[in-house]
């Protein structure tokens, strides 16, 4: 059992180029999220997806896009990174109403930008 | 908005000491969740509290919700090396559809 897969595990970007990060869930979750975690700042929301066809902004949603493909895929894109957005991004889904349920995390996208 | 804080945010203990951290709201929460993620690792649920003044045991860890539903604490007796890592509590928001976690605390444990 899969659970929350993500792609790529590690990326290196130079300012300016774009990418996408891939997260799949294997679990008929409703609901998913994109993290991102910086040293001292805990998890902080970007973009979430109560349900497939809907996408709201989270806290830091700046620099970012989302697609929720299907009920499965929810994908991250940074159309023109920054090294701002050097961190590491979690993808998370949860089959629970809204925030009351279990959050099952991936493992972690590490992405630097040079 | 709503903040969620956590103290301390970093602790380092002696293995078989006890290790408690803190976390408090800016509001009042429906309910709280914590969640574990050992160094290099992923964020892993631990518990939910829901109801107020509950207190919830899991070994050797034990969850707390506070009577007035805006903080909560996590107490580990006797840590152990295995209990390395970073604890984050988290809390929905008004909406209801999202969690907005605290900062962590950053448990080390020296054998």
């Amino acid at each position: 059992n899969a659970g929350v897969t993500q792609t790529p595990k590690f990326q290196v970007l130079k300012t300016g180029q774009s990418m996408t990060l891939q997260c799949a869930q294997d679990m008929n979750h409703n609901s998913m999220y994109w993290y991102r975690q910086d040293p001292g700042m805990g998890l902080r929301l970007i973009y979430y997806s109560a349900s497939e066809g809907t996408t709201d902004k989270g806290e830091v949603p700046n620099g970012y896009n989302v697609s929720r493909l299907n009920k499965r895929e929810f994908s991250l894109r940074l159309e023109s990174a920054a090294p701002s957005q050097t961190s590491v991004y979690f993808c998370a889904s949860t089959g629970g109403q809204g925030n009351t349920g279990e959050l099952f995390f991936g493992e972690g996208s590490r992405l630097t930008v040079l | 908005g709503q903040q969620v804080m956590q103290i301390p945010q970093y602790q380092h203990v002696q293995e078989g000491e006890d290790f408690t951290t803190y976390c408090n709201s800016s509001t009042t929460l429906s309910n709280i969740q914590w969640y574990k993620q050992r160094p290099g690792g992923h964020p892993v649920f631990l518990i939910q509290l829901v109801k107020s003044g509950e207190v919830k045991k899991q070994k050797r860890l034990t969850f707390q919700f506070g009577e007035a539903k805006k903080n909560s604490s996590l107490h580990i007796t006797a840590t152990q090396t295995t209990d390395v890592g970073t604890y984050f509590c988290a809390g929905p928001t008004r909406s209801a559809r999202q969690l907005t976690f605290g900062s962590g605390t950053q448990l080390t444990v020296l054998p």
